[in-house]
């Protein structure tokens, strides 16, 4: 598996503060994705880069900003918590977006608005 | 738009027990197709990846076969065991790589 970490693994915040997730890879991979996954919706994805300081929006984007200054960094933020926000948020990596490129998944970040 | 179901949702079985997990997805422009694993309160571990021009790939006790025309997947798991008890997720990607999911089917697998 690509080595991918994700900081913090769990986090409780208030509803109003801002609050950012950090994706780091260490396989140089060029495709990098943000997934929530919410029991009765499963997976959907968020925002998903294709290179340093290229990022585009997935289907659940509102609300959420991304950044990637770096190859192996990919930071999600959320600008001002919200409950509906309240998820486990996985980060995932891909050498390529074309066919026959497994994705792979960090262990994901459990995040709780109070 | 992309829609991808499971079924069945939840599945029970005796070790021992050859399985079938099916998915179904709506549009057959697809480049990819994975099959995950997921553990309780654990990421996503994957097992199998299908190329849209390919009709099957297999891992030890795991096979996966495609019909993309018809929009099935199987994913096929032989003699069960309990350590197989968990979350199987199956996805398809198109240009990008952004991958949609079905909603998982839960395996149990009982001694």
């Amino acid at each position: 598996d690509a080595g991918i970490t994700q900081s913090p693994r769990h986090k409780v915040t208030e509803t109003g503060t801002p609050v950012t997730l950090r994706c780091h890879q260490t396989e140089n991979h060029r495709y990098m994705y943000w997934y929530r996954q919410d029991p009765g919706h499963g997976l959907r994805l968020i925002h998903y880069s294709y290179g340093v300081k290229d990022t585009d929006k997935g289907e659940v984007s509102d609300g959420y900003s991304v950044s990637r200054s770096k190859t192996e960094d990919f930071l999600l933020t959320l600008e001002s918590a919200t409950s509906s926000q309240t998820s486990v948020y996985f980060c995932a990596t891909t050498e390529s977006g074309r066919a026959g490129y497994e994705q792979y998944f960090g262990p994901g970040t459990r995040l709780t608005v109070t | 738009k992309q829609e991808v179901t499971q079924i069945p949702a939840a599945l029970s079985v005796p070790e021992g027990e050859n399985l079938v997990l099916n998915c179904s997805f709506t549009d057959s422009a697809i480049y990819n197709l994975q099959w995950f694993r997921q553990d309780p309160g654990k990421g996503l571990t994957s097992l199998l990846l299908i190329q849209s021009s390919q009709r099957e790939q297999t891992s030890g006790r795991l096979n996966a076969s495609l019909d993309k025309s018809s929009g099935r997947s199987t994913l096929y798991i032989a003699a069960s065991q309990p350590g197989d008890s968990a979350t199987y997720l199956c996805a398809v990607s198109n240009q990008g790589g952004k991958l949609i999911f079905g909603q998982g089917t839960e395996l149990s697998v009982k001694p």
